[in-house]
């Protein structure tokens, strides 16, 4: 079973630029995670998806970010310009309540690592 | 609120050798606790879980996690470390519907030969 996609792999940029990142979750889950991590620290959620619906964008700073899930698959993530502090990797995740029992564990894809100069 | 801290940022130990990663969490509820490995341009893979069954949770790779509530601390163990094990750990709690999980600024496992 493929896990979770995500592309580009890798992305470098300079400020006030525009970037997007996509991200194809694992076949028949229904809740997707955008994360970022900063440099030596955990992974933060950014927004959560429940379907195509947006149920937990607190953390994501709506000025410049915006995401979107329009058929509830696959999601992607802009930034819209792009600062210095957004240098990071930001990760999907994806997960369903009748897969693992009722732990619904989070798969999480490889990550995009965003660089900007 | 819920948080959790990883003790140390770094732990080095040679292959063969016991290895120990410490974690104490903080929540307001009885907590679901797990660790998460992330190999170098991997993504992140769950080791293991609790969940308010056994207090000693085994998981994958031989590595395994005793939750102590009086401690409040989640500390992840194996008996002997392999070369692969090298890796960045974090700790993680999670609110009861799992679907908010809250991140350790995880710990860097250096394995040497």
């Amino acid at each position: 079973e493929a896990g979770v996609v995500q592309s580009p792999r890798y992305k470098i940029i300079e400020k006030k630029q525009p970037v997007a990142f996509w991200c194809n979750p694992i076949s028949g889950h229904n809740t997707l995670y955008w994360y970022r991590q900063n440099l030596g620290q955990g992974p933060e959620l950014l927004i959560r998806y429940e379907n195509e619906e947006a149920v937990d964008d607190s953390q994501l700073p709506k000025d410049r970010f915006s995401a979107e899930r329009l058929k509830g698959v696959d999601s992607t993530l802009k930034i819209q310009p792009a600062e210095l502090g957004d240098s990071a990797v930001y990760l999907c995740a994806s997960s369903s309540p009748w897969t693992s029992g009722s732990n619904n564990e989070q798969f999480f894809g490889p990550g995009t690592r965003l660089t900007v100069l | 609120a819920q948080s959790v801290t990883q003790l140390d940022s770094h732990v080095s130990v040679s292959e063969g050798t016991p290895v120990l990663l410490r974690c104490n969490y903080s929540s307001s509820y009885s907590p679901s606790l797990f660790w998460y490995v992330q190999h170098p341009n991997k993504g992140l893979q769950l080791l293991l879980k609790y969940t308010s069954a056994a207090t000693l949770v085994k998981g994958i790779n031989g590595f395994e996690a005793e939750f102590k509530k009086s401690e409040t601390s989640f500390h992840l163990t194996k008996p002997s470390a392999h070369m692969s094990d090298a890796a960045e750990y974090f700790c993680v709690v999670s609110n009861s519907g799992y679907s908010t999980l809250t991140f350790g600024k995880g710990t860097m496992l250096l394995v040497s030969p």
